[in-house]
């Protein structure tokens, strides 16, 4: 079975700093996909990024960033120039390829302070 | 396009009623899945249609039952409530099932008390 997990709880971090979130998977897949959501208080769940495990390439979406280490099921996500709207709740989440089941971490509440 | 809409957003209920959630997705989303989050369990998946028909199921009784109609909008019931039934239930489309991968949208929830 495939299981996610977040072991930063809780961080807190100065706006405009850069702040990365950590997340490892196990998984006996080869082909499979890596999500980073967000929820902020209004807790409605966005996506902010998605990685393809066949993709060596890290995926960016403007201040996000990823570093994902396929050998060592690794998936972090990089914030930079971090704002006060970026406080949320941010799970990374693992689906299989043909399959729709998404498997999520159990989340990092992050508190960006003004 | 509008989002994935559900209705209602809250929602109390007593011990051993029933509910029914509901859930529009994406216009063109086929693939609607739905999600209970609770703060001790986290996010866990219920089940996943598309094209009417339930694709996968995750490890809940049988008293949580959904559907998805011909203009893929689904239901999901929850029978005989209990107070462990209390949770946030979140809807989430996508393009396409299985093969794509698609990202998935998820809607505003609905939050669903039972006392």
């Amino acid at each position: 079975a495939q299981t996610v997990t977040q072991s930063q709880p809780e961080m807190s971090v100065q706006e405009a700093e850069t702040v990365t979130l950590s997340c490892t998977y196990d998984t006996s897949e080869n082909n499979y996909y890596l999500f980073w959501y967000k929820q902020p208080p209004s807790r409605q769940m966005i996506l902010v990024i998605r990685q393809e495990a066949y993709k060596q390439q890290n995926a960016t979406e403007n201040r996000f960033s990823v570093n994902f280490q396929k050998a060592a099921k690794s998936f972090s996500l990089k914030i930079s120039d971090s704002q006060l709207g970026d406080t949320a709740m941010y799970f990374c989440a693992f689906m299989k390829v043909r399959d729709d089941k998404i498997i999520f971490g159990k989340g990092t509440r992050l508190h960006i302070l003004p | 396009k509008a989002g994935v809409t559900q209705t209602p957003r809250y929602l109390i209920k007593t011990r051993g009623q029933q509910v029914t959630l509901s859930c529009s997705p994406i216009s063109g989303h086929r693939s609607v899945s739905w999600y209970q989050q609770t703060p001790g369990q986290g996010l866990q998946f219920l089940f996943e249609y598309f094209s009417e028909t339930q694709r996968n199921k995750g490890n809940f009784p049988g008293r949580f039952s959904g559907r998805q109609f011909s203009n893929s909008r689904s239901e999901m019931n929850v029978s005989t409530l209990e107070l462990g039934d209390s949770a946030l239930y979140l809807c989430a489309s996508s393009h396409q099932s299985s093969t794509s991968g698609g990202s998935k949208f998820f809607g505003p929830g609905t939050r669903l008390t039972v006392l």
